[in-house]
């Protein structure tokens, strides 16, 4: 796609519910992030995947935190049994080693989870 | 573990001034140096990459300049506008690394 697509914008639970955050990354990008921003809080790294290597997990705050890729593609977030802590703006970039704009990450416009 | 500190955590600014945005890091062994805007409820937009063999990199009205001796990078806004109003974000990639490890950011304000 044109750009890193993250569904959903929004999302709303109840504490102790599970919620899975998705990501679709640019096309041809092999690299892919997520951070979490809390309110007032700078930009937290959760998880790496790059290709078809095992990912760098050593972000994720808990063991109800984990992530997925498929296909060397999309990406799942998943946070089971959600504590109101978890609540923050979830941000998935994208990026590729080569080519014009290599290494640049970009963006998607978030995941706002509030959890209740 | 890479910290990264940016000064000052806000400033407001009549248009049309330049203005310089402060980073600084505490480890020299960087892979990249990122500069990201970010607008409110928004996601972050990529302004400049400087790669830890480069000392500047320039687009449009905005410079960033890299010394990783000091551990420090500059971004350079010539006559700011009210546009600019953000948050400006540097984030580090240490080498051997595939993590970016972000500061806090700087909350610009142009006065109209």
């Amino acid at each position: 796609g044109a750009g890193v697509s993250q569904s959903p914008s929004n999302k709303v639970t109840e504490k102790g519910k599970d919620v899975e955050l998705r990501c679709d990354p640019i096309s041809g990008h092999t690299a892919l992030y997520w951070y979490r921003q809390s309110l007032g809080q700078g930009l937290e790294f959760l998880i790496y995947f790059q290709g078809n290597s095992a990912p760098d997990k050593s972000g994720l705050p808990s063991d109800r935190f984990s992530a997925e890729r498929t296909g060397g593609s999309v990406s799942t977030l998943t946070i089971q049994r959600t504590q109101q802590e978890d609540s923050a703006v979830y941000l998935c970039a994208s990026s590729s080693p080569t080519g014009l704009g290599a290494n640049v990450l970009t963006f998607g416009a978030g995941s706002r989870l509030t959890v209740l | 573990k890479q910290e990264v500190t940016q000064i000052p955590a806000a400033l407001s600014v009549p248009e049309g001034e330049n203005l310089v945005l402060n980073c600084s890091f505490t480890d020299s062994a960087i892979y990249n140096l990122q500069w990201f805007r970010q607008d409110p409820g928004k996601g972050l937009t990529s302004l400049l990459l400087i790669q830890s063999s480069q000392r500047e990199q320039t687009s449009g009205r905005l410079n960033a300049s890299l010394d990783k001796s000091s551990g420090r990078s500059t971004l350079y806004i010539a006559a700011s506008q009210p546009g600019d109003s953000a948050t400006y974000l540097c984030a580090v990639r240490p080498s051997g690394f595939n993590k970016f490890y972000f500061g806090s950011g700087t909350k610009l304000n142009v006065k109209p």
